[in-house]
């Protein structure tokens, strides 16, 4: 495909449930980001890989959240045990080496809106 | 900690007028810079970026003007079009890796 993609677009979920959000960058991107981004706010970085390597996972907010990557290219964001704090948009981004300009711009996908009931 | 923030949350600009949309960033060790518009139900979308060594880009119908001295960012659109209706971000990228965000500015152009 000719950018990212993310699915699912919409997620809806009981407090408590697990969900899956999966991200597909841009072939040959080496480069994936995670972003979440309350409403009304700027995206706020998740995690980040570097092929199948997670080189920073500092912006985490609990440890109900995963991601990986296994395979250097899809990558899923995972939340255990929803809760109503976690209804955000999760975004991903991807860049052709790190995030530093020029060839590294970071390309975003549509996002996931996840809303926990 | 650190981060890039915004001084006007919404700006409403006529048709045809040009838009100028302000950014102040706190860390100076940032030397990438970057502007985003995201559209509602869309992710943000790559308009135009400057490195530290430059204090003006320009791209098509935009100019990013960088000023070190006083850490202020803008972006300049000229003749807004309805399609320019958005929220625009700026972004800084101190470690090279994550980006961070400001809060946002909403450009709403009058027909």
């Amino acid at each position: 495909g000719a950018g990212v993609s993310q699915s699912p677009r919409y997620k809806v979920a009981k407090r408590g449930q697990d969900v899956a959000l999966r991200c597909d960058p841009i072939s040959g991107h080496v480069s994936l980001f995670w972003y979440q981004q309350a409403l009304g706010q700027g995206p706020e970085f998740l995690t980040y890989f570097q092929n199948e390597a997670q080189l920073d996972k500092s912006g985490l907010p609990s440890d109900r959240f995963f991601a990986e990557r296994p395979e250097g290219s899809v990558s899923t964001l995972k939340i255990q045990r929803t809760q109503q704090e976690d209804s955000a948009v999760y975004l991903c981004a991807s860049s052709l080496v790190g995030g530093g300009g020029g060839t590294d711009t970071q390309y975003f996908g549509p996002g996931t809106r996840l809303t926990v009931l | 900690g650190e981060s890039v923030g915004l001084h006007l949350p919404t700006l409403s600009v006529q048709e045809g007028d040009n838009s100028i949309i302000n950014c102040a960033y706190s860390n100076s060790a940032s030397d990438y810079f970057i502007w985003y518009k995201q559209e509602s139900g869309k992710g943000p979308q790559f308009i135009i970026d400057i490195r530290s060594n430059m204090d003006k880009r320009q791209g098509q119908r935009v100019t990013v003007l960088l000023n070190k001295t006083v850490k202020h960012l803008s972006l300049q659109i000229a003749a807004t079009q309805p399609g320019d209706s958005a929220v625009y971000f700026c972004a800084e990228n101190p470690t090279n890796m994550e980006l961070v965000f400001g809060a946002g500015t909403i450009l709403r152009v009058k027909s």
